[in-house]
């Protein structure tokens, strides 16, 4: 069955910088964009990116442009998102979105705290 | 962007009583493929969402017939025919006829 791992918890400091991988097994990699959503807690859902593992084409948000890139690595069926400038609002559940909107990864904690 | 509006925000209901959950968006999700990009989720503490209804009302695999999911262009709907205890949690609609992706701000179910 498809299957989304993504990394461990982070902890940042204001101003740095942040990368989350998202490991995809069950289905071809190459086949379905990726696509990026974080939580704040308790908050709603925002969408942050997208991502085509096969071109490596990528669609980022407006309010994250200039600050996020989502790449991959087809070799290994990963994709990675990293948040540049990080400030406390960043701090979120981020999570990586699979084939068809169905499969989402379990989550990564990113804080940013001083 | 699309902007997405759940109403209620939040739900006590009686298990074995019906609930329902409107979503409406400012333009209509159908696509020009036939597609109308709407989706339900739920979301409980600690987990990502989990998907019930996709493209409107098509029950995703696993999930249980008493969910259903209606309505076309911009007004839809989730209903719940007799909610039990493991239904609570926080519900979200969402588009992806066009990026970005945008959800409905989530509607909490409670048991009574």
């Amino acid at each position: 069955q498809v299957q989304l791992v993504q990394s461990g918890a982070e902890v940042k400091k204001p101003g740095a910088s942040v990368k989350v991988s998202c490991k995809a097994s069950g289905y071809t990699f190459t086949s379905s964009d990726i696509n990026w959503v974080r939580q704040a807690t308790g908050q709603g859902l925002e969408w942050v990116g997208s991502m085509n593992p096969n071109s490596g084409s990528t669609g980022y948000a407006q309010k994250f442009q200039g600050r996020v890139t989502m790449t991959r690595d087809t070799s290994i069926s990963t994709a990675y998102m990293e948040l540049r400038s990080l400030r406390s609002e960043d701090t979120a559940v981020y999570y990586c979105v699979g084939p068809a909107t169905i499969s989402w990864g379990q989550g990564t904690l990113v804080t940013v705290s001083s | 962007d699309i902007v997405m509006t759940q109403t209620p925000l939040s739900l006590s209901v009686t298990p074995g009583q019906p609930a329902s959950i409107s979503c409406k968006s400012r333009q209509s999700l159908l696509h020009t493929d036939g597609k109308t990009y709407l989706y339900w989720y739920l979301q409980k503490p600690g987990q990502p969402p989990r998907l019930l209804i996709y493209e409107v009302s098509n029950r995703f695999s696993g999930v249980p017939d008493r969910f259903s999911g209606s309505g076309s262009g911009t007004d839809f709907t989730l209903k719940i025919s007799r909610v039990e205890a493991e239904d609570i949690g926080v519900y979200y609609c969402m588009q992806s006829i066009q990026v970005p992706w945008t959800f409905g701000q989530g509607t909490k179910v409670e048991i009574k």
